[in-house]
């Protein structure tokens, strides 16, 4: 059953630390892209990757950093310069970049305690 | 790059009546317009999309239009349904770009 998967769905972190939310797709797609979603503000890209081993920053890239080292992979951290990390992380991806439609994954609801 | 604005931000309708929601776009280049639907908790879903050289495509009770000289698209959702209820983006981009430009999306309230 192809697909793309998010893990882990609520992810709780204290100040001062980093966290990595995972993202994983089956659907053999190019390019992946990491947005997150605060209440009002839609949907603000991080990063996004073409390729294996490439990756742009997005409209709102301070504060957090990705890897895609595997075409299947697409990791993205989010680090202590982040001063509002609260929020809903989406990973997304596509059959490749530029104007094909995403599938987007169920998401990660990242709280800062 | 490109800008995608969309309106109205929230709308309320009777079960049974049409929804029209519309965006504008700056980039004469943009060439794939899609629209996604996102149920509270849940992950946006594409449910129609239409591309420059297509001025209209329907798919059951949504459609939606292209007007390339105006620079805009629109949402139609007809007989609306509570389970419509949800946040609805539309988004563009030339494929130049590498990605979707989305707008900030239209919370649409469907009153049984």
């Amino acid at each position: 059953d192809g697909g793309i998967t998010q893990s882990p769905k609520y992810l709780f972190r204290k100040e001062g630390q980093n966290v990595t939310l995972s993202c994983e797709q089956n659907l053999n797609h190019d390019a992946m892209y990491w947005y997150r979603q605060d209440p009002g503000q839609g949907l603000r890209l991080i990063y996004y990757s073409q390729i294996v081993n490439d990756f742009q920053k997005g409209d709102i890239a301070e504060g957090y950093s990705v890897s895609r080292e595997k075409k299947e992979s697409f990791p993205l951290t989010v680090t202590s310069a982040q001063k509002n990390p609260t929020a809903f992380y989406l990973c997304a991806s596509s059959i490749e970049a530029g104007d094909y439609g995403y599938t987007f994954g169920s998401g990660t609801r990242l709280t800062v305690v | 790059g490109e800008n995608v604005e969309q309106h109205p931000s929230t709308l309320s309708v009777q079960e049974g009546d049409s929804a029209v929601i519309k965006c504008t776009y700056s980039d004469s280049a943009s060439n794939y317009f899609p629209w996604y639907k996102q149920e509270l908790g849940k992950r946006p879903q594409l449910i129609i999309d239409i591309r420059s050289n297509v001025g209209e495509k329907k798919d059951q009770r949504i459609a939606v239009t292209l007007n390339k000289t105006a620079k805009h698209f629109s949402l139609h959702i007809t007989e609306t349904q509570p389970e419509d209820s949800a946040v609805y983006f539309c988004a563009a981009t030339p494929r130049t770009l590498g990605r979707l430009y989305f707008g900030r999306g239209t919370q649409l309230t469907v009153w049984p």
